[in-house]
């Protein structure tokens, strides 16, 4: 079963608006992270959050993580045309530390 | 840079042929992954290697078996393919003596359909 559920499915927004995604898991957890895929292409990492934190901040990614609720949302600000692509939250699947990823929202950014 | 390499990236196959995946990486990392990918259900575990001697199925290893010839390569097999295994098929790894142990490197990703 999937660990990492994202929400919406799909988004799309104009340019230069935010971006907020979110991701609910089951089970606890010692850190997540947000993955990035453009069409095709192989994920990439975008950020790592680990359980005793409650925000972190990468140039224009916000993320923030709140275990009481087992959720994660993932900011993008100032949108741009290129950020267009499929974002994955992953979270480690027990002791062996694999990671699980959700199924992932697609982002639309319109000029 | 240090890479993570898939070769083929597209190939088309028949029904019942042999096919191999194969993966390189030069990041010097322990641990390698093989997943699958279909629209809408994100990716799926296949096998992983966290050692040369230590392989492990994941989610989805039945019609798979793979090898790890050494810590920089690690390849998928389709013993008999079938259409059911049409997908894009991707490569990646983690370093276990990172802090962040777990954060994952993905290859470019192999297109495989099987007609």
């Amino acid at each position: 079963s999937q660990q990492g559920e994202e929400d919406p499915q799909a988004l799309s927004i104009q340019e230069g608006e935010n971006a907020t995604m979110n991701c609910s898991y089951k089970t606890s957890i010692n850190n997540l992270q947000w993955y990035r895929q453009n069409s095709g292409r192989g994920l990439v990492h975008l950020i790592l959050i680990r359980s005793n934190e409650r925000e972190k901040h990468s140039g224009r990614l916000r993320v923030t993580l709140d275990t009481s609720k087992k959720s994660s949302s993932l900011l993008i600000t100032a949108s741009r045309a290129a950020d267009t692509a499929s974002y994955f939250c992953a979270t480690p699947d027990g002791a062996n530390s694999k990671l699980t990823f959700g199924k992932g929202i697609t982002l639309s950014v319109r000029p | 840079d240090a890479d993570v390499t898939q070769t083929p990236r597209n190939r088309i196959t028949k029904t019942g042929k042999r096919i191999m995946l194969e993966c390189s990486q030069t990041k010097g990392h322990d641990r390698m992954y093989w997943y699958r990918q279909d629209p809408g259900l994100g990716l799926q575990l296949i096998y992983y290697s966290f050692d040369v001697k230590d392989i492990n199925k994941g989610e989805i290893s039945d019609g798979y078996s793979v090898s790890r010839q050494a810590q920089a390569k690690f390849s998928l097999s389709l013993e008999s393919a079938i259409p059911n295994q049409t997908a894009l098929y991707f490569c990646a790894t983690s370093d276990s003596q990172r802090v962040s142990y777990n954060e994952q490197f993905f290859g470019p990703g192999t297109r495989l359909t099987v007609l």
